[in-house]
C-alpha cells in the first residue's frame, strides 16, 4: 500500500453534467476525509467518514454534493449539475483511528475539476 | 469558528538565507497544530504535529515551534528544493478530526 489514491487526476466537464471521483485510502486507516482547495487557498473541509458512517458534513457541501463509503473501504464524491464555481482541486485524506493522529492525515494527490 | 492566518503570504529567499513563517490561530481548545508542505499540483505532505505550547519538532532544515496563539516554522539555510507552499492547520478538541487550514506561505528559494 503506497498511500492514498485518487482517480481521475484531472476532469474537465461541461456545466450541468454530473461527475464522480474515487478515493482509495490507506488500507488500515478507518477515517476518510474530503477537502476542496481553490487556487491560492488552503484546503476546506467537506465531509468525514469513520468506516462506512458519514459523521460530519460541512455547510459547503450543498445538496448537489454526495459522498459515500460503502463497506468502509474506498469512497466516492459525486457532484450533480456542476457549476463553474465547483472548479477546484478535490483532495481525499485518510488517518488511523484514535483520539489524535500523531502523523496527521495522509493526503492523496487530488482530482482537479474544471467546469467549462 | 476556528481561524488560521499565515504570514507572509509569499517569501523569496536566497539559498542559505534563514527565515521564519508565522501561523496565528484561534481555536476553542487546541487538539493539535499541523504543518504540511504542498508542491504545485500535489496534495499536502505531512511535516509536523504540535500539541502543546512550548513544544518543538525538527526535520532536516525545518523546525516548528508552538505558543498558545501562534506557531512558527523556521527554515534554516534553505535550499532550492525547499521551495513549496507551507500550510498550517489546527484541529479543535471538540471536532471530529476536521482540520482548519490557513492559506499557506508560498516560499521560493533562489539558488
Amino acid at each position: 500500500d503506497t498511500g492514498v489514491s485518487q482517480d481521475p487526476r484531472h476532469k474537465i466537464t461541461k456545466r450541468g453534467q454530473n461527475v464522480t471521483f474515487r478515493c482509495d485510502p490507506i488500507s488500515e486507516h478507518n477515517r476518510l476525509y474530503w477537502y476542496r482547495q481553490t487556487l491560492g487557498q488552503g484546503p476546506e473541509f467537506l465531509t468525514y467518514f469513520q468506516n462506512e458512517a458519514q459523521l460530519e458534513k460541512s455547510r459547503l457541501l450543498s445538496d448537489r454534493f454526495s459522498a459515500e463509503r460503502p463497506k468502509g473501504s474506498f469512497s466516492t464524491l459525486e457532484i450533480q449539475r456542476t457549476e463553474q464555481g465547483d472548479s477546484a482541486m478535490y483532495l481525499c485524506a485518510s488517518s488511523p483511528g484514535g483520539a489524535t493522529s500523531g502523523y496527521g492525515y495522509t493526503f492523496g494527490s487530488g482530482t482537479r475539476l474544471t467546469v467549462v | 469558528e476556528d481561524q488560521v492566518t499565515q504570514s507572509p503570504e509569499a517569501l523569496r529567499l536566497q539559498e542559505g538565507e534563514s527565515s521564519s513563517l508565522n501561523c496565528s490561530y484561534t481555536v476553542s481548545g487546541l487538539r493539535g497544530l499541523f504543518w504540511y508542505r504542498q508542491d504545485p499540483g500535489k496534495g499536502p505532505e505531512f511535516l509536523f504535529t504540535l500539541y502543546s505550547a512550548g513544544e518543538e519538532k525538527e526535520k532536516e532544515r525545518l523546525k516548528a515551534t508552538l505558543t498558545k496563539k501562534e506557531s512558527f516554522l523556521h527554515i534554516t539555510a534553505p535550499k532550492p528544493e525547499d521551495s513549496a507552499t507551507y500550510l498550517c492547520a489546527v484541529q479543535a478538541s471538540y471536532g471530529n478530526n476536521r482540520l482548519a487550514f490557513g492559506k499557506g506561505n508560498q516560499v521560493v528559494v533562489i539558488p
